[in-house]
Formats: C-alpha cells, structure tokens, sequence
C-alpha cells in the first residue's frame, strides 16, 4: 500500500511555463510533509516543511501548499536551473518516512 | 567543511570483495541514517541510528553491516553482495525529537556497482 503517492512522474516545461507537482498521502496524524530536490549525481536537498493543512511555503519560484490529502508544489515562471527530481516526504514512525518516487522535472530553454 | 560528507563516491566491487562506505556529519545532528536509492523506486531506509544506539533495522540483509561509533560518523561494511545490491547509498542525519520531525539532511551518496 502507497503511503505517498506524486505525480506527474515526469514533466517537461517550456522556461516561464508555470505548473505544479502533486504529492498526495495516506498517513494518519500527519507530523510534517517534506519536500526536497535531488540533482542528478547529487543527495535530496532539503526545501521545505509544512506542518498543517492551510500552510504554504515559499523559496524564490518555488510555493509549498499543505491540504489534509495533498501537497502541491508550485513553480512559477520556471528557469532551466529548476530542472531535477523533486521528492516529498512523510514521517510515519519514529525517525522513519515514507517517500515518493520523486517527480522529474526538465524545464526547457 | 560542513553538511554530509560521504566517501567514496564511486565503488565498483565483486561479489566477494569486504569494502566500507563513510559518512561523516558536521552539523552537530544526534541521529543518522542510510537509505539506498534504486530507479524509479521511493527511498529506503536501511538504519537508525539515535545518539549512536541502531534503533531501526528495516530488515536489511546481514551483509550490510553498520557502525556507528559516535554521533558524527556513520559506517556502512559490505561483504558477499549481490548485483541487484547495486545502488546509490545514501547518508542522512537530523536532530532527533520527539514531536514533529526534523528534516533530513542528506551526503550526496555512494554509487555502488557490483559485478
């Protein structure tokens, strides 16, 4: 059973081509849902913390929201240097999370 | 140097070589963890471990065999692995709390192949 779930898989955008990435959970009593970018060759990097249903983040053209269900990532007016794997992420038990096999993301000159 | 140190970046070994990945923390984090990451599959936690105590096993195979010998340093001892073992080996530390979790802070990983 998938604890977390994002989607697109993959998705190419055109540079300024806004759009947003899906991370949707199943995990009850939620205690925080991550998200991070991971760079080909390199570790995630973390972005983001959202602890409650409402909440939104934001880091340059990248926005963070938070609904009971789902997490959104949105990106505005995206520049070739967004393009990698953007992953998110949910604690279930102790120092334990659940992953999400990641969204790739190539954004096109 | 700071963040998540992971060494080496590259490993290529036999079915039958004994080698070591090494992870080494600069943020003062009390917990570490190795994950393996495989295409197209979510991350997967492997070990715990809080203030140096294991505190999660995740059923991993017995020819991964962690150290960790203080909170700073994290050891991963390989032996007899198998070619589907070949993956990125990914370090990780965090402040360990008891309420809501703190993120992850991740090395940029061992690419391991075995032949």
């Amino acid at each position: 059973e998938d604890q977390v779930t994002q989607s697109p898989e993959a998705l190419r955008l055109q540079e300024g081509e806004s759009s947003s990435l899906n991370c949707s959970y199943t995990v009850s009593g939620l205690r925080g849902l991550f998200w991070y970018r991971q760079d080909p060759g390199k570790g995630p990097e973390f972005l983001f913390t959202l602890y409650s249903a409402g909440e939104e983040k934001e880091k340059e053209r990248l926005k963070a929201t938070l609904t009971k269900k789902e997490s959104f990532l949105h990106i505005t007016a995206p520049k070739p240097e967004d393009s990698a794997t953007y992953l998110c992420a949910v604690p279930w038990s102790g120092n334990q999370f659940y992953f999400g096999t990641g969204t790739s993301l190539t954004v096109i000159p | 140097e700071t963040g998540v140190t992971q060494t080496p970046r590259h490993l290529v070994m036999g079915m039958t070589n004994k080698k070591s990945l090494k992870c080494e923390q600069h943020l003062g984090h009390n917990a570490m963890y190795w994950y393996k990451q495989s295409a197209k599959k979510p991350l997967e936690l492997m070990f715990v471990y809080n203030f140096k105590e294991q505190t999660e096993n995740n059923s991993v195979p017995s020819r991964f065999s962690p150290e960790c010998p203080n909170s700073s340093h994290l050891f991963l001892h390989l032996h007899t692995l198998q070619p589907e073992d070949s993956a990125l080996y990914l370090c990780a530390s965090s402040q360990a709390t008891g309420g809501n979790n703190s993120p992850l802070h991740f090395g940029n990983g061992t690419r391991l192949t075995v032949t």
